[in-house]
């Protein structure tokens, strides 16, 4: 069973701060890692991906890839209230299909 | 940019009842997606679809079944609506091998 693991949170930061989400997944064969942001009572909208080792940045958003360690995080630098929201982690195997985690609840605040 | 539609907002259907949500993309996109998303559960993959009139289950597909006769349109069909099957349903779209695209959802009541 492939899984991706998520800390559900809340994770509380204040404004301006980093926000650092991590995610881990079991699959060693996991090519492609995305990132996905859903606020409360709207579906999910893609933010990030990322397919080699490293830093991917885009803006204020930073992807943190280490396919050694089957680890993959989302950085938000200078945290801001409207990101506000759950944040999942998606992984892809050998197949279409993506293998979500349940996601972790980000509140920034003022 | 990407759209995809779904034919609902919200919805609310009879126990019983044959429900069908419609998705469309118009982005050309070979795989379409159909999932279910419930509190604490997560997204849930019902099936999915790689090309025209081919599909393949997902993780739940129990009592569901999709058809898809054009590349951007992708229907979900309940066969007879069930109570458990409230929930908020999710049409997604992607390319080969990449990142997927949701539609804004179907918020199906079953009473």
């Amino acid at each position: 069973q492939k899984e991706v693991e998520q800390n559900s949170g809340p994770l509380s930061v204040p404004e301006g701060a980093i926000a650092s989400l991590n995610c881990t997944y079991s699959d060693r064969g996991s090519q492609s890692f995305f990132w996905y942001r859903q606020y409360s009572g709207k579906s999910p909208e893609l933010i990030m991906f990322i397919y080699s080792n490293g830093d991917k940045e885009d803006g204020r958003f930073t992807a943190q890839l280490n396919k050694a360690s089957q680890y993959v995080s989302l950085l938000i630098r200078d945290s801001q209230p409207s990101d506000s929201a759950t944040y999942l982690c998606a992984v892809r195997g050998g197949s279409e299909k993506l293998v979500f985690g349940k996601g972790t609840k980000l509140t920034v605040n003022p | 940019d990407v759209k995809v539609t779904q034919s609902s907002r919200y919805l609310v259907k009879r126990t019983g009842e044959k429900v069908f949500l419609e998705c469309v993309q118009d982005m050309d996109h070979e795989n379409m997606f159909w999932y279910r998303q419930d509190p604490g559960l997560g997204l849930r993959l019902i099936y999915f679809s790689y090309d025209v009139k081919m599909k393949e289950k997902g993780d739940i597909p129990e009592g569901y079944s999709v058809s898809r006769e054009k590349k951007e349109r992708f229907s979900l069909i309940l066969e007879s609506a069930s109570t458990n099957q409230t929930s908020m349903y999710l049409c997604a779209s992607s390319p080969v091998l990449a990142g997927q695209y949701f539609g804004p959802g179907t918020r199906l009541t079953v009473t």
